[in-house]
């Protein structure tokens, strides 16, 4: 098993442009989730979903869009990127069986927005 | 709102020492649960364990050991006879008791060293 796997690993972007990034998991998890980590702050939750078709807002969700069509992936959308997006982005995967799992996180994808 | 405060930002200590991880939070629910994730220098994070906020009891795995008190609101992270592998950024975490998506808080991160 692969576990998660994100795409690229590293993206160097102008402001203004848009990129996707996407997440893929072959845990069969139901739950999977966005993060990005910047120097002194830890992980945020940016967006999450809790199953196939659907999305919802975390902690920092402005500036991002996701989507879920098939269950194994998520992808995180920026539009127009802005030097605030400078970040690693992580994305994890969770399958919840009443109660709280650990979530089973990716490499990381290291954006930079110039 | 929940908030979780790792207020040591780096830790260096030489090998062999022990090393404690400091871990305050703050919630309002009754029930959650505490995680502590490592970040090695590869940079992907790794489980170390989950408690809930009912069971207090400490918990020790190796020369890991977990000390958590609710009266304090504390969930704090030993090493025992420390090693250079034990080098990484280590993160504590608070979810609430849900089922259902996990939306979990972080720290900021504490950045430990081991020097041989």
């Amino acid at each position: 098993n692969a576990g998660v796997t994100q795409t690229p690993k590293f993206r160097v972007l102008k402001t203004g442009q848009s990129m996707t990034l996407l997440c893929a998991q072959d845990m069969n998890h139901e739950y999977m989730y966005w993060y990005r980590q910047d120097p002194g702050m830890g992980l945020r939750l940016i967006h999450y979903s809790v199953g196939e078709g659907t999305t919802a807002k975390g902690e920092v969700p402005d500036g991002y869009n996701v989507s879920r069509l098939k269950k194994q992936n998520f992808l995180l959308g920026l539009e127009s990127a802005a030097p605030s997006q400078t970040s690693v982005y992580f994305c994890a995967s969770s399958w919840v069986a009443g109660g709280p799992d650990e979530q089973f996180f990716g490499p990381g994808t290291r954006l930079t927005v110039l | 709102a929940q908030k979780v405060t790792q207020a040591q930002t780096e830790i260096s200590v030489v090998e062999k020492e022990d090393v404690t991880l400091d871990c305050v939070y703050e919630t309002r629910d009754t029930t959650y649960y505490l995680f502590w994730y490592k970040q090695p220098p590869s940079g992907e994070l790794v489980f170390l364990i989950r408690r809930n906020s009912f069971d207090e009891q400490n918990e020790i795995s190796g020369r890991y050991s977990w000390n958590f008190q609710k009266s304090t609101s504390s969930f704090n992270f030993t090493i025992t006879a420390s090693q250079v592998v034990d080098s990484a950024v280590y993160f504590c975490a608070l979810s609430p008791l849900i089922q259902g998506a996990q939306k979990l808080v972080f720290g900021q991160g504490t950045r430990l060293t081991i020097n041989p």
